[in-house]
């Protein structure tokens, strides 16, 4: 099983439309967890962080379910603009170490369209 | 304030050739990480350091050395390269590895034929 699994897509939706991203993460012990964006031959960028209680960034809402070890990302009213791949990211457990160690998704493409 | 940068942005080396993949940030950051993305695939860790004078392997460390001589600097160096070796190399670096947020430089494509 990977360590972090997303659903590579492509999720291709209108304007406007409301989408959602999953992921999964296989460590228990994992502590942090993020978005990450990346644009189309472009590095990637933090979106937001997810926190436990689950937070909102304007049209951006992540949740976290430790219990399930999943984590979502919800888009809504989606924009042209919105069309990247997002990247779902997982801090483990530095386990005494000074550092921990992020694993990322492969990814899950969005292409909005007029 | 460049934040992290990387040059080249690519290249083409032959099989056995050597190079070195230059990264430097400006924020005076003490963490940097060197990954490599391959089509379709997450970012894989190859190396990172904690500040000047320390490194320590990730998970794909082999084919690739690396030294921390200043706060700035990151350099990565591919030994003997070979095709396995194509993909995108991205340097980041993160004030403290605790949640904070990590800032990639633009990446090197690099082709191995």
């Amino acid at each position: 099983r990977k360590e972090v699994e997303q659903d590579p897509g492509p999720f291709n939706v209108p304007e406007g439309a409301t989408v959602a991203f999953n992921c999964t993460y296989s460590n228990s012990a994992s502590q942090s967890f993020f978005w990450y964006r990346q644009d189309c031959r472009k590095e990637p960028k933090l979106l937001m962080s997810v926190y436990s209680s689950g937070n909102e960034d304007g049209r951006f809402t992540a949740q976290l379910n430790r219990a399930s070890q999943y984590i979502s990302l919800l888009i809504r009213d989606s924009k042209l603009s919105d069309s990247a791949t997002y990247l779902c990211v997982v801090k483990g457990n530095a386990g005494g170490t000074s550092y921990g160690k992020l694993t990322f998704g492969q990814g899950t493409i969005l292409t909005v369209h007029p | 304030n460049a934040g992290v940068t990387q040059t080249p942005k690519f290249r083409i080396l032959k099989i056995g050739q050597s190079m070195t993949l230059q990264c430097t940030q400006d924020m005076n950051h003490n963490y940097m990480y060197w990954y490599r993305q391959d089509p379709g695939m997450g970012l894989k860790l190859i190396y990172y350091s904690v500040g000047a004078g320390i490194t320590d392997k990730g998970e794909v460390p082999n084919g690739y050395n690396v030294s921390r001589s200043t706060t700035e600097d990151f350099p990565l160096r591919l030994e003997l390269a070979a095709p396995s070796q194509t993909s995108v190399y991205f340097c980041a670096s993160s004030k403290t590895d605790r949640g904070y947020e990590q800032y990639f430089g633009p990446g090197t494509r690099l082709t191995v034929t």
